[in-house]
């Protein structure tokens, strides 16, 4: 089945550090996003990339660094800059253009202690 | 700036009643959106779409209405059911503007269907 995989679903990690989010696809989807949620601001978008090698910055880039070496990966990295790093992260993929819209992964919740 | 805005922050409803939730938007450019229904520690799944060619798309008990002069859409659900309790975003998106496509979210609202 198609899909997009998220991993890990729960991470902790100490203040301070830097940690990668793991985001695949096989859908064969050219663009790629990562969104972060938190209570009462929906959806705000961090990255996204619509071709291989290429990201743009979305509403809220500061802290977080992206690559997408490959059009099946998206890894998104909390870095240490990020100065509140504790939220619900979600990758997303679609077509381009969206069409249908995206399809979401099921998300990884970072705590940082 | 807000761009796309769900002002309710929650809504309860009654089950076998009729739920409404609303969305404005303020960039003309859109011409195309969505409702995503999102469950507590998952995902966002697509629920429904609308094109700005058309002032209304029906899928089973879900109905999404569109104003575009008002700038306005809505999502109906008849009858809730308790199932249906969940976060719902809308989302639009528009080529041809600075967003280039990609889905730009409302702040969601929270739906519980009371038994």
């Amino acid at each position: 089945d198609g899909g997009i995989t998220q991993s890990p679903k729960y991470l902790f990690r100490k203040e301070g550090q830097n940690v990668t989010l793991s985001c695949e696809q096989n859908l064969n989807h050219d663009a790629m996003y990562w969104y972060r949620q938190d209570p009462g601001q929906g959806l705000r978008l961090i990255y996204y990339s619509q071709i291989v090698n290429d990201f743009q910055k979305g509403d809220i880039a500061e802290g977080y660094s992206v690559s997408r070496e490959k059009k099946e990966s998206f890894p998104l990295t909390v870095t240490s800059a990020q100065k509140n790093p504790t939220a619900f992260y979600l990758c997303a993929s679609s077509p381009t253009p969206p069409g249908q819209g995206y399809t979401f992964g099921s998300g990884t919740r970072l705590t940082v202690v | 700036d807000q761009q796309v805005k769900q002002n309710s922050p929650s809504l309860s409803v009654q089950e076998g009643r009729i739920s409404i939730l609303n969305c404005d938007y303020t960039n003309s450019m859109f011409d195309y959106f969505l409702w995503y229904k999102k469950y507590p520690a998952e995902g966002p799944t697509f629920l429904i779409s609308i094109s700005s060619i058309k002032d209304k798309n029906e899928d089973g008990r879900f109905t999404v209405f569109l104003n575009k002069s008002a700038k306005h859409l809505s999502l109906h659900i008849v009858p809730s059911q308790p199932g249906d309790s969940a976060v719902y975003f809308c989302a639009a998106s528009g080529w041809g503007s600075s967003n280039t496509g990609k889905l730009i979210f409302g702040q969601g609202t929270t739906l519980q269907v009371k038994p």
